[in-house]
């Protein structure tokens, strides 16, 4: 079974720094990868998805992410951070099969 | 467009009881998954449903048991819950032929037992 690690569980960052979500996944068959946000009291909702071609993938909100096949990572930057992504974010990866497996997930907060 | 809906939105049992939760998935999705995520936790895949059938199973008991219906909305039923069972059920909508694509959740149901 895939095996999807979110090496950092919390991360604080000041508004406007750069920051760095890691996401490492066990599996080196074909995979599809993503990263979804969670706001408190609701669902997942996509923030982009790699599925093929070009490595740096680039999603909603400025976010970006780039698949690393030898390293089997897949981690999730944004430039510059702003007070409404506080949130948890969640790394996920799907094999051929129609099975996601999710990581732990990583609370990203925004300090003023 | 509607998205995924989930009902009820929040739930509270007591032990031994059983319990339902429902979805409907996206429009145009024929693929309905179930996730359980405790607090603190990522999701944790219960099973999915396809053209009725249980297709894909994880590591639950049988106490979690499903339905996908014609109109491919579903249900979550849970019997004999325990204390451990406290959490956000999440559903999940796809389309099983487009394997290369997102699934789409609802908001959940946060489910706590007494």
């Amino acid at each position: 079974a895939q095996s999807v690690t979110q090496l950092d569980s919390q991360v604080p960052v000041f508004e406007e720094a750069p920051v760095e979500l890691r996401c490492n996944y066990s599996s080196s068959v074909s995979v599809y990868l993503f990263w979804y946000v969670q706001y408190p009291n609701q669902g997942l909702q996509l923030l982009l998805k790699y599925l093929s071609g070009s490595t740096l993938v680039k999603g909603i909100n400025g976010f970006e992410a780039e698949f690393n096949k030898s390293q089997t990572s897949f981690h999730l930057r944004k430039p510059s951070v702003h007070i409404s992504d506080t949130a948890e974010y969640f790394c996920a990866v799907r094999e051929t099969g129609n099975q996601f497996y999710f990581g732990t997930g990583t609370s990203l907060t925004v300090i003023p | 467009d509607a998205g995924v809906t989930q009902s009820p939105t929040h739930l509270i049992k007591t032990r031994g009881q059983q319990v339902t939760l429902r979805c409907s998935p996206k429009s145009g999705h024929d693929t309905v998954s179930w996730y359980q995520q405790a607090l603190g936790q990522g999701p944790q895949f219960i099973f999915q449903y396809y053209e009725e059938e249980e297709r894909q199973r994880g590591n639950f008991p049988d106490r979690f048991s499903g339905h996908q219906f014609p109109n491919y909305s579903s249900e979550l039923n849970v019997n004999a819950l325990l204390l451990g069972d406290s959490a956000l059920y999440l559903c999940a909508s796809s389309l099983r032929h487009q394997g290369n694509q997102p699934q789409h959740f609802g908001d959940g149901t946060r489910l706590s037992i007494l």
